[in-house]
């Protein structure tokens, strides 16, 4: 079965100090690996997608990097603005089909 | 109207009511989704439609009934439902089947 851990739980930075949300995941048939940001009440908001090892993309304060077997979402010099609660899906083969599964995601709050 | 978009955005609803939530995507995409999200917990997936097609239903609960009339529009009829049907319902669509999806901003549904 497929499984995404999303540590830490819970986060909170002062504004301009930098850290990593991890993404660990177990798949057979890894796709894609996605990043979300959700505000509460609203829909999570796409961020990166990543497709192999190695891969890293970049926006504003963002950066996601992907291995065989985690992500990292690297915020530098964080604003309040920033947050919100970081979710991390993989999609993989399952069933004839590619299946999304999501983590429970990384409660951020970056404190002026 | 852009993206996806969801109606209502607040539901309180009986026991013994039936009730219906809307999903309008305006972005070309083929594939939507409803997905169920409930506090601590990740994402569930509930009901994948492909071109109009439903592939995937998560052994969902007979109260909940979706209709894809057409690519562009998604319903989830609600019947019947209980107190620990109340969550966060987002609907989802992606050009194709668990590519990249983009989320619309929920319906918060309340079962009293």
């Amino acid at each position: 079965e497929d499984q995404v851990t999303q540590s830490p739980e819970a986060l909170r930075l002062q504004e301009g100090e930098s850290s990593s949300l991890n993404c660990s995941y177990t798949v057979s048939g890894l796709r894609g690996l996605f990043w979300y940001r959700q505000d509460p009440g609203k829909g999570p908001e796409f961020l990166f997608t990543l497709y192999s090892a190695g891969e890293e993309k970049e926006k504003e304060r963002l950066k996601a990097t992907l291995t065989k077997k985690e992500s990292f979402l690297h915020i530098t010099a964080p604003k309040p603005e920033d947050s919100a609660t970081y979710l991390c899906a993989v999609q993989a083969h399952s069933g004839g089909y590619q299946k999304v599964t999501f983590g429970t995601g990384t409660k951020l709050q970056v404190i002026p | 109207e852009t993206g996806v978009t969801q109606t209502p955005r607040h539901l309180v609803m009986g026991m013994t009511n039936k009730k219906s939530l809307k999903c309008e995507q305006h972005l070309g995409h083929n594939a939507m989704y409803w997905y169920k999200q409930s506090a601590k917990k990740p994402l569930e997936l509930m009901f994948v439609y492909s071109l109009e097609e439903r592939v995937e239903n998560n052994s969902v609960p007979s109260r909940f009934s979706p209709e894809c009339p057409n690519s562009s529009h998604l319903f989830l009829h609600l019947h019947t439902l209980q107190p620990e049907d109340s969550a966060l319902y987002l609907c989802a669509s992606s050009q194709v089947v668990s590519e990249t999806q983009y989320f619309g901003p929920g319906t918060r549904l309340l079962v009293l």
